[in-house]
């Protein structure tokens, strides 16, 4: 079952905040995070696992709430560089090994 | 470090041809991902390699199919193309999949 990513887009100014949420019927064992820019590959951006462990390499924060089975990922301060589209990639036990991704946010930030 | 390389970059088809695409993963990642994206469909997973062993598919017919070799690199091979094979096929490797997974920048397939 593929998340539900909100909202399909945003545009912002630079300085602006935006959240990003995803959503899954299913429970989850992670959620990872990527940002993809045109024409070029997706970037991972930080994974979030059950039991609340977090690893990323980015200022960008995100939570996981396994009871709701969401994510959220919180983009502070934008600056131009943020711009591209954001998707989760959800997996539904430890052993899967396959991510199912949300069709993806996105996000605009102007001057 | 070098990154994941998919070679080739741009493939132009005719239907009913057979394809088969390339991915070296980065040094050191035995995990070998495949994912079709298209503009309706999004990221779709196809299927996942460690050591040589498929560990994963998706729900894709038996046209799509996948080998990984000794040294990590892979293969995907699509028989009997359609016109709606055509799409971006990405490539991505993990040392650890709770570190995440580095994407090529993936073979662009177009089938006339």
């Amino acid at each position: 079952q593929q998340p539900v990513q909100s909202p399909q887009a945003v545009i912002l100014r630079e300085g602006e905040d935006a959240v990003i949420n995803c959503s899954s019927s299913k429970a989850l064992y992670s959620v990872h995070w990527y940002r993809q820019k045109h024409g070029e590959a997706p970037v991972f951006l930080m994974i979030l696992l059950k039991g609340g462990e977090q690893k990323g390499h980015d200022k960008i924060s995100a939570s996981f709430n396994e009871k709701k089975q969401q994510s959220s990922l919180y983009l502070t301060a934008s600056q131009l560089s943020y711009s591209g589209t954001y998707f989760c990639g959800t997996e539904n036990g430890g052993s899967n090994y396959k991510l199912t991704f949300g069709k993806g946010t996105l996000l605009t930030v102007n001057p | 470090k070098a990154g994941v390389t998919q070679t080739p970059r741009y493939l132009i088809k005719t239907r009913g041809q057979q394809v088969t695409l390339s991915c070296s993963p980065i040094s050191g990642h035995r995990s070998v991902s495949w994912y079709q994206q298209t503009p309706g469909q999004g990221l779709q997973f196809l299927f996942e390699y460690f050591s040589e062993t498929q560990r994963n598919k998706g729900n894709f017919p038996g046209r799509f199919s996948g080998r990984q070799f000794s040294n990590s690199r892979s293969e995907m091979n699509v028989s009997t193309l359609e016109l709606g094979d055509s799409a971006l096929y990405l490539c991505a490797s993990s040392w650890e999949k709770t570190y995440g997974y580095t994407f090529g920048s993936g073979t662009r397939l177009t089938v006339v």
